[in-house]
């Protein structure tokens, strides 16, 4: 079974449209983390979540809505897609927050065209 | 404020040699520290961490890492190298409190490399 799960692997979409990410985690975590790696591989932290509750909102464009319908659950949906949003989004859990482990997904390559 | 810079973008070695990988920090709260893998196409999973018990941290696969308040480093090794340890090496930061608990913040990545 797949700890950390999201869907698509690969999204290719034209700019202006409106896509969305989904993830799950079965580890039974309360917190749960949207991260961005950019062609340069360069990692950074997005928003997180705990028990449906927005903890983390870095500098986010408004374009980014996270969603959080349960805590095994943090969906990523961007509006009005952008060349500059082509990336590798992955998806994180951790039990509690703070320092405990994070436990990421495979990631979803998104490619705007 | 809280950043790390991963000194070389790239390291090669020989199977059997020792890997070194270099990680600096700046932290304006003592730090948690962490060293996380990514393999090609894959999501990055944890090697080690240290969060304020002891400075020499043992993780996965045969490596550690060593922390140095002095000298605001945390540098990841291992022994002997395996034709399985080619991946990505991150080095993340966290502050121990403020506003930065719960964010990691990532170095830009090593590449190892290892070769027969």
């Amino acid at each position: 079974d797949t700890a950390v799960s999201q869907t698509p692997k690969y999204l290719v979409t034209q700019m202006g449209n409106d896509k969305s990410i989904k993830c799950e985690q079965n580890l039974g975590h309360d917190t749960m983390y949207w991260y961005k790696q950019d062609s340069k591989k360069f990692l950074k932290i997005m928003f997180s979540y705990n028990n449906k509750e927005l903890i983390i909102n870095e500098t986010v464009p408004n374009r980014f809505s996270p969603k959080s319908p349960d805590k095994a659950h943090l969906n990523l949906h961007i509006n009005s897609l952008e060349l500059g949003d082509s990336a590798v989004y992955f998806c994180a859990s951790s039990l509690t927050g703070g320092a405990d482990t994070q436990y990421f997904g495979p990631g979803t390559r998104l490619t705007v065209l | 404020a809280q950043s790390v810079t991963q000194l070389g973008s790239h390291v090669s070695v020989s199977e059997g040699a020792l890997v070194l990988l270099r990680c600096n920090y700046s932290s304006s709260v003592p730090p948690y520290l962490f060293w996380y893998v990514q393999y090609p196409n894959q999501g990055l999973q944890l090697l080690l961490k240290y969060t304020s018990a002891a400075t020499l941290v043992k993780g996965i696969n045969g490596f550690e890492a060593e922390f140095k308040k002095s000298e605001t480093s945390f540098h990841l090794t291992k022994p002997s190298a395996h034709m399985s340890d080619a991946a990505e090496y991150f080095c993340a930061v966290m502050g121990a409190g403020g506003t930065s608990y719960g964010k990691l913040t990532f170095g830009q990545g090593t590449i190892l490399t290892v070769h027969p």
